[in-house]
């Protein structure tokens, strides 16, 4: 199985300043093929199910604010929350889908400083 | 608009059964991949398995943890996936969400969710 790891486990955050997250995982995710990421990025508000917020590693679903990025080669990888709102306070986790079964990092919170 | 409702979660003793099922609407089910992620309290999501649309083999996985005892099936004439959980432990506590995927992410990348049925194994 690949496994996902964070950092920060939490990390607080000046409103309108930038907030990083990163994530690694124990095999390469890309695939060569396509030349694609097979990484995702969820948020997680409390009482809510995630929202799929970049899939492909760098692509922004639909409706997702720009102010969300993600980067990344093929085993680390990058959320930026690039001016943190308030509305941002949340987990974010990580997740690959290269290969069954697909796995999850263990989330890092965010929180306004 | 996409609407995942899940149904059928509780409490049950373990070793015992439960069948959860999730209908969904506003998107082409026969063509969906569908997918369950579970979620203990205060941990990290955790993948449980998914079913492929019929055109793309209708097969299905599973993570080791419920390899066995679980059993994902559909009814594309009800729009519905059903996830049967069987031999139930106490580790299976946690909230249980259907999912559909990002098309052509092989029901990785997981857009729609489901509000989430709550499965309490007690001893």
């Amino acid at each position: 199985d690949i496994v996902m790891t964070q950092s920060p486990d939490s990390l607080a955050v000046s409103l309108g300043e930038r907030a990083t997250i990163n994530c690694r995982s124990s095999q390469s995710v890309l695939d060569s093929s396509n030349n694609k990421k097979y990484l995702a990025w969820y948020q997680q508000k409390p009482g809510q199910p995630p929202k799929l917020l970049i899939y492909w590693a760098s692509t922004r679903e639909s409706g997702v604010p720009d102010r969300f990025s993600g980067s990344g080669s093929g085993t680390d990888f990058t959320l930026t929350i690039s001016s943190l709102q308030a509305e941002d306070v949340a987990l974010y986790y990580c997740q690959q889908y290269s290969s069954t079964p697909f796995t999850f990092g263990p989330g890092t919170k965010v929180d306004i400083k | 608009e996409v609407q995942l409702v899940e149904s059928g979660g509780g409490l049950v003793k373990t070793g015992g059964s439960l069948r959860l099922s999730c209908v969904a609407s506003g998107l082409p089910f026969i063509e969906a991949w569908m997918t369950w992620v579970r979620q203990a309290p205060g941990k990290r999501l955790e993948w449980v398995g998914r079913i492929k649309s019929k055109g793309g083999g209708g097969t299905t996985d599973y993570a080791a943890p419920v390899k066995g005892r679980f059993t994902i099936s559909r009814d594309d004439s009800k729009n519905t996936v059903f996830l049967q959980m069987n031999s139930l432990k106490t580790e299976d506590t946690a909230v249980y969400y259907c999912t559909k995927d990002v098309p052509f992410t092989g029901g990785g990348a997981m857009l729609y969710w489901g509000q989430g049925a709550l499965v309490t194994v007690s001893s």
